[in-house]
């Protein structure tokens, strides 16, 4: 069974550090693109970024809004994914969630599976 | 950025109806259009991937149609585990974006 469990997420005053994980199971996520999309507080959702496959040297993409503050890698013994997030604005509040895209399938990578979500609450 | 717009914003049917949620992308995204189903206080699931192939367990009576910049997401006899927010989003360009969400409400 296919599960992504994300964890680290709290209250941090603006221009702290959070790093959140994903712990993976049911699968191995070098094997597959995974990225984290947001959602701010009785809004909408907001893609962060992307780390691709081992086979694509997990190389990432961000929004706009996170590059040059968030970053994300993985740890294949601990079949984990983080997001490192710096210089936190009030604005990055909201609930993460890490979600697997599946495999090619000639029509792009789509998310095929999200985690639960966690909360990060950036205030003073 | 490639923006998404769904409409309406919210609508109000009965378990049984039919309805139709409609999705336009600001550019042509091809088929790389995918819908989403939340229900307050949990996390999306996906239903639909390729503007119209749907992911494994989803119930058949879900359904997607379009390519190029108009889509549409019909669900073709409302059960009553079905009124929650659906979102689309594109996966044709960086940065990934999602509709404004389409809120799906008991008459």
């Amino acid at each position: 069974e296919v599960q992504l469990v994300e964890s680290g997420g709290g209250l941090v005053q603006p221009g702290g550090s959070l790093r959140l994980s994903c712990a993976v199971s049911g699968f191995t996520f070098s094997d597959h693109y995974m990225d984290w999309v947001r959602q701010a507080p009785g809004k909408g959702l907001e893609w962060v970024g992307r780390i691709r496959d081992k086979g694509h040297s997990y190389t990432t993409e961000y929004a706009a809004s996170v590059k040059g503050r968030f970053t994300i890698s993985g740890d294949e013994s601990k079949n984990s994914v983080y997001l490192q997030m710096n210089s936190l604005k009030t604005e990055d509040t909201g609930v993460y969630y890490c979600v697997r895209l599946g495999l090619w399938t000639g029509s792009g990578y789509h998310i095929d599976y999200w985690g639960q979500g966690i909360l990060v609450t950036v205030s003073s | 950025d490639i923006q998404m717009t769904q409409s309406p914003s919210s609508l109000f049917a009965s378990v049984g109806d039919r309805v139709t949620i409609t999705c336009r992308a600001s550019h042509d995204i091809s088929n790389f259009l995918a819908w989403h189903q939340q229900k307050p206080g949990k996390a999306p699931r996906s239903l639909i991937y390729g503007g119209s192939s749907l992911l494994s367990g989803v119930p058949s009576r879900f359904s997607g149609s379009g390519s190029g910049t108009d889509f549409t997401l019909t669900i073709s006899s409302l059960q009553p585990e079905d009124f929650a927010t659906y979102f689309c989003q594109q996966y044709y360009s960086y940065p990934l974006t999602f509709g404004q969400g389409t809120r799906l409400e008991v008459k």
